[in-house]
């Protein structure tokens, strides 16, 4: 059963801009991680947050996690072209022996 | 670079064909495991191996197998592809099935049903 819902489903912007995407989950989990997927390739680690962090940054990445209302959000600083692609939060199955993706979140980032 | 391979990138088959699709890993990790992502959809999980341990999905069809004859290698069976078989398939793996590990994504297989 998925676990993760992201919002939006897709987001546009300019370059330069900051994007960010959102991700609910609905049972409690150990740690939250964010998922990269350009078009046709396969999915490429961004970062994990833990359940007993906040906040986590890596580069333009900044995760956040509120464990109360069972949602993180990923923000992306000054985006690029590059930064186009689709974007997965996951979570722990309830064995916690693999992981369960939310519907992703479609980026275009345009120059 | 220690990798995950998948080969083909893209396989065309024929309705009720069997194909297999493979996987090689060479950062000898313990746990692989196989996705299926249909377009616009998130990847969901078929099964994974912890290291011989074949760990099936609940959901995932009878007509979707898989073997782990080693380490390295990991194998994906679909022994009658139907239409509704065409999808993205993922492989990955991860140093251990514990949470809270990153997954190492191969660049995915394609395929068609024709």
């Amino acid at each position: 059963s998925q676990q993760g819902e992201e919002d939006p489903q897709a987001l546009s912007i300019q370059e330069g801009e900051n994007a960010t995407m959102n991700c609910s989950y609905k049972t409690s989990i150990n740690n939250l991680q964010w998922y990269r997927q350009n078009s046709g390739r396969g999915l490429v680690h961004l970062i994990l947050i833990r359940s007993n962090e906040r906040e986590k940054h890596s580069g333009r990445l900044r995760v956040t996690l509120d464990t109360s209302k069972k949602s993180s959000s990923l923000l992306i600083t000054a985006s690029r072209a590059a930064d186009t692609a689709s974007y997965f939060c996951a979570t722990d199955n309830q064995a916690g022996t693999a992981l369960i993706f939310g519907k992703g979140t479609t980026l275009s980032v345009s120059s | 670079d220690a990798m995950v391979i998948q080969n083909p990138r893209y396989q065309v088959t024929q309705f009720g064909k069997p194909v297999t699709l493979s996987c090689s890993q060479t950062l000898n990790h313990n746990v692989m495991y196989w996705y299926q992502q249909k377009s616009s959809q998130a990847p969901k999980l078929l099964f994974h191996y912890y290291d011989k341990d074949f760990n099936n999905e609940a959901d995932t069809p009878d007509n979707f197998q898989s073997r782990r004859p080693n380490t390295s290698f990991c194998f994906l069976d679909i022994r009658s592809p139907g239409l509704g078989d065409a999808a993205m398939y993922l492989c990955a793996t991860s140093p251990t099935g514990i949470s809270g590990n990153e997954q190492f994504f191969g660049p995915g297989t394609r395929l068609t049903v024709l």
